[in-house]
């Protein structure tokens, strides 16, 4: 069986301020994880995915994330926050054979001017 | 490249009525999944399609069917709706579905009266 936890259901920054949104998994077997956005009344937009070619991944917008198996972590990070980044965030993981993404509950990004 | 495109965008039922929600996927793409956003349950899997093959079902209740058509296109199907139906239906498409990052569509916002 597969989980992420998503810690922190609320994180507001200040524009200009480090983003950091974080995401913890479990998975017996090797994990593939993904960061989704969603911007209200739209779906989920791919931000960035480990398919384990590289520890450091990067996305778009600036964002990336670091997997770390050794703290099974797959922490989403952005330099300097930006008004646009305000949205929901989903880690999300797949692995094996069941063909389908688990999603954590998600984190809302608040960015104030 | 057209992406994901799910019909209706909203739609209002009662109680006792079903539904039909229809998904077009990137083209070339042979996997469809569909999931359940509630702010309760947060996004859950109903199910996958690959080549007209139901290969994962999610835990929902018989009520909840689906079928994929030879051009990939998929639809999803709700019997005697109730109350608790009421959510955001999402269509994901990829080229395999086996651990690959999943395109999503804006959605079928569906409210039950």
């Amino acid at each position: 069986a597969q989980s992420v936890t998503q810690l922190g259901s609320h994180v507001s920054v200040s524009e200009g301020a480090l983003v950091l949104l974080r995401c913890n998994y479990s998975s017996s077997v090797p994990p593939y994880l993904f960061w989704y956005v969603q911007y209200p009344n739209q779906g989920l937009q791919l931000l960035l995915k480990y398919t384990s070619a590289a520890t450091l991944v990067k996305g778009i917008n600036g964002f990336e994330a670091e997997f770390k198996k050794s703290e099974t972590s797959f922490h989403l990070t952005k330099p300097s926050a930006h008004m646009s980044d305000a949205a929901e965030y989903f880690c999300a993981i797949s692995g094996g054979s069941n063909y389908k993404l688990t999603f954590g509950k998600g984190t809302l990004l608040t960015v104030n001017p | 490249k057209a992406g994901v495109t799910q019909t209706p965008r909203y739609l209002i039922k009662t109680r006792g009525q079903q539904v039909t929600l229809s998904c077009s996927p990137i083209s070339g793409h042979r996997s469809v999944s569909w999931y359940q956003q509630t702010p309760g349950q947060g996004l859950q899997f109903l199910f996958e399609y690959f080549s007209e093959t139901q290969r994962n079902k999610g835990n929902f209740p018989g009520r909840f069917s689906g079928r994929q058509f030879s051009n990939s296109r998929s639809e999803m199907n709700v019997s005697t709706l109730e109350l608790g139906d009421s959510a955001l239906y999402l269509c994901a498409s990829s080229w395999t579905g086996t651990n690959q990052p999943q395109h999503f569509g804006d959605g079928t916002r569906l409210s039950i009266l």
